[in-house]
Formats: C-alpha cells, sequence, structure tokens
C-alpha cells in the first residue's frame, strides 16, 4: 500500500519551461490537494479536486493548471515557469470533508 | 479571510523538558487538525479535535481544543530527540468545501 506516490522527487528547471507534476493515490479516497511549502509561510493550497471530475482554485493558483485525471491521478503543470515558482510541491489526498489528509514525499522543484 | 496562527515559529527544547505550542483562528473551527512534518520529510496526520474542551493524548503529546473552539495547543512532556520537527495545526477554511488552512507551523529543535 503506497499510499500517495508523486513524481518526480527533484527537477531543477530554467525560466520558462514547462513540466507537469504527478500525483497518484491507491486509497480510493475521493479528494485530492496540492500544496506548496516554502520556508517560514507554511503549507499554501494552489488546486484541490473535491471528487472525481472537479476541480478548484486554491490560495495560490496563478501560474498552475491542474487535471484530474481519474479517481487515482492528479497533476499539476506549470506553463511557463517562474523563479517565484521554486518551492517543495506536496500533494495529498482524503476521503472527503473534514478528513484528515495524506501526504506525498514531495517534489523539490527549483527554476533557475 | 479566516487565519490561522501559531505561536512560537521556533521553538528550543533541551532533551527532558516541557514546551507547549499554540494554534489559534481567527474564526470558530468545527474542528483542528495536527500534522507533524520532520526534516526533509511530509506532513503526517497526528489527530483531529472535534468537540469544544476536548482533551486528546498520544503518548507524551496532549493535545486541546479551546472551549470557544477558536484555538488549540500542543503539549509535549519531556521532549526527546525524537520529537524534532515542525507541528502544524489546521483548520476548515470556512468559505468552501473540504479546504484546510494550515498555520505557518512551529519548528521545534532539541538539544540533546
Amino acid at each position: 500500500n503506497a499510499g500517495v506516490t508523486q513524481t518526480p522527487k527533484f527537477q531543477v528547471l530554467k525560466t520558462g519551461q514547462s513540466m507537469t507534476l504527478q500525483c497518484a493515490q491507491d486509497m480510493n479516497h475521493n479528494s485530492m490537494y496540492w500544496y506548496r511549502q516554502d520556508p517560514g509561510m507554511g503549507l499554501r493550497l494552489i488546486y484541490y479536486s473535491a471528487s472525481e471530475g472537479t476541480t478548484d482554485k486554491g490560495e495560490v493558483p496563478n501560474g498552475y493548471n491542474v487535471s484530474r485525471l481519474n479517481k487515482r491521478e492528479f497533476s499539476l503543470r506549470l506553463e511557463s515557469a517562474a523563479p517565484s515558482q521554486t518551492s517543495v510541491y506536496f500533494c495529498a489526498s482524503s476521503d472527503g470533508f473534514n478528513q484528515p489528509q495524506h501526504f506525498g514525499d514531495g517534489t523539490r522543484l527549483s527554476i533557475l | 479571510g479566516q487565519q490561522v496562527m501559531q505561536i512560537p515559529q521556533y521553538q528550543h527544547v533541551q532533551e527532558g523538558e516541557d514546551f507547549t505550542t499554540y494554534c489559534n483562528s481567527s474564526t470558530t473551527l468545527s474542528n483542528i487538525q495536527w500534522y507533524k512534518q520532520r526534516p526533509g520529510g511530509h506532513p503526517v496526520f497526528l489527530i483531529q479535535l472535534v468537540k469544544s474542551g476536548e482533551v486528546k493524548k498520544q503518548k507524551r503529546l496532549t493535545f486541546q481544543f479551546g472551549e470557544a473552539k477558536k484555538n488549540s495547543s500542543l503539549h509535549i512532556t519531556a521532549t526527546q530527540t525524537t520529537d524534532v520537527g515542525t507541528y502544524f495545526c489546521a483548520g476548515p477554511s470556512g468559505d468552501s468545501w473540504g479546504k484546510l488552512q494550515f498555520g505557518a507551523g512551529t519548528q521545534v529543535v532539541v538539544t540533546p
């Protein structure tokens, strides 16, 4: 039982490049989330998907897009990477409203 | 909008000592969750408090939800080096389904 799996674990991009962060969960959870974590700022929600087929903006959605491919998978895309998007990105899932969230190991992304 | 604030931001503790970290919300919360993140790791769910005045214990960790459901605390007794990490509290954002508002965290450093 892997839980929440994120790929890649590390990535270095040049400004303007695009990439997609992948996330998959095997807990049959309805809801999935993407966060970014910067020093001293805790976890900030980028986008979330309450259930398969729906996505909504979180606190800091600018510069990102998401796709809920199916119940298991939720991807995050950076169309034109900027240095301000250097961060650690975490994907999480939960069984529903007010339920505990389970996090992946994170993707450490550096944009030069 | 709702804000979740944690104090202190940093906590240096001598091994064997007790300490408390606090979480305060600008609005009443239906529940509050606590997570722990080890250095280089991902957040891991610890506990959820739902009832006003609720107190829950996990070994040396004691969690409390305030009577007004606007604040919470985590007290660690006889701190050990395994307690090193950042502790986050999180509450429902209140403005939309399922979103959690995380505090900035309390980073705990333990001196042997």
